[in-house]
């Protein structure tokens, strides 16, 4: 049972570079997040979707996009990835209740420079 | 809105007492549940405990219990006879029941179990 997966684990770009982080979860959830965990700093929402076909804005949401591709799999998408995206990005499924704990993948290390 | 607070950026505690780590929230759901999670050094988040805002009894799990206060908005993690292997970063979380689930974090508290 793999859980949730992300690719790929490390990445550097260069300012102005794009790229898609992919992340996908075979426990047939509804919902599943993205998140950027900075030093020193908790988890931040960038993007969420409670269900396939939905997205919605997090915290932080400016500078990438995000798509819902199908139940399993959701991608997050730098366009023009800038030093400040440095960070290390989570992704997370969750069940149907909001009692349901989320499950997280090993995470991807962004380094912009 | 919806907010998670920890205060506490570090704690320190001797191995096998017991310590209380902070967490405040603020949200305008009457149904919504609170998450603690550890995160080793390793970067993985582990799933601790969970209380739901309509429990009544606060939410216990080993050494873990959470002290769930609803009028004053906390819900604070009691980790009992503290071991080394407690030394993480751990964070609050929060989950609305409207609004497609939208969970967030707090900040975190690291802490360290000394021997």
């Amino acid at each position: 049972n793999a859980g949730v997966t992300q690719t790929p684990k490390f990445q550097v770009l260069k300012t102005g570079q794009s790229m898609t982080l992919q992340c996908a979860q075979d426990m047939n959830h509804n919902s599943m997040y993205w998140y950027r965990q900075d030093p020193g700093m908790g988890l931040r929402l960038i993007y969420y979707s409670a269900s396939e076909g939905t997205t919605d804005k997090g915290e932080v949401p400016n500078g990438y996009n995000v798509s819902r591709l199908n139940k399993r799999e959701f991608s997050l998408r730098l366009e023009s990835a800038a030093p400040s995206q440095t960070s290390v990005y989570f992704c997370a499924s969750s069940g149907g209740l909001v009692k349901e704990t989320q499950y997280f993948g090993p995470g991807t290390r962004l380094l912009v420079l | 809105a919806q907010k998670i607070t920890q205060t506490q950026p570090g704690m320190f505690v001797q191995e096998k007492e017991a310590v209380t780590l902070d967490c405040t929230y603020d949200t305008s759901d009457q149904s919504y549940g609170l998450f603690w999670y550890k995160q080793p050094s390793s970067g993985e988040m582990i799933f601790l405990i969970y209380q739901g805002s309509y429990d009544e009894q606060n939410a216990t799990e080993g050494r873990y219990s959470l002290n769930f206060q609803k009028a004053r908005k906390s819900a604070n993690l009691v980790i009992s006879a503290s071991q080394l292997g407690d030394s993480a970063m751990y964070f609050c979380a929060m989950r609305e029941s409207t609004g497609g689930f939208k969970t967030i974090f707090g900040a975190g508290t690291r802490l360290f179990v000394k021997a």
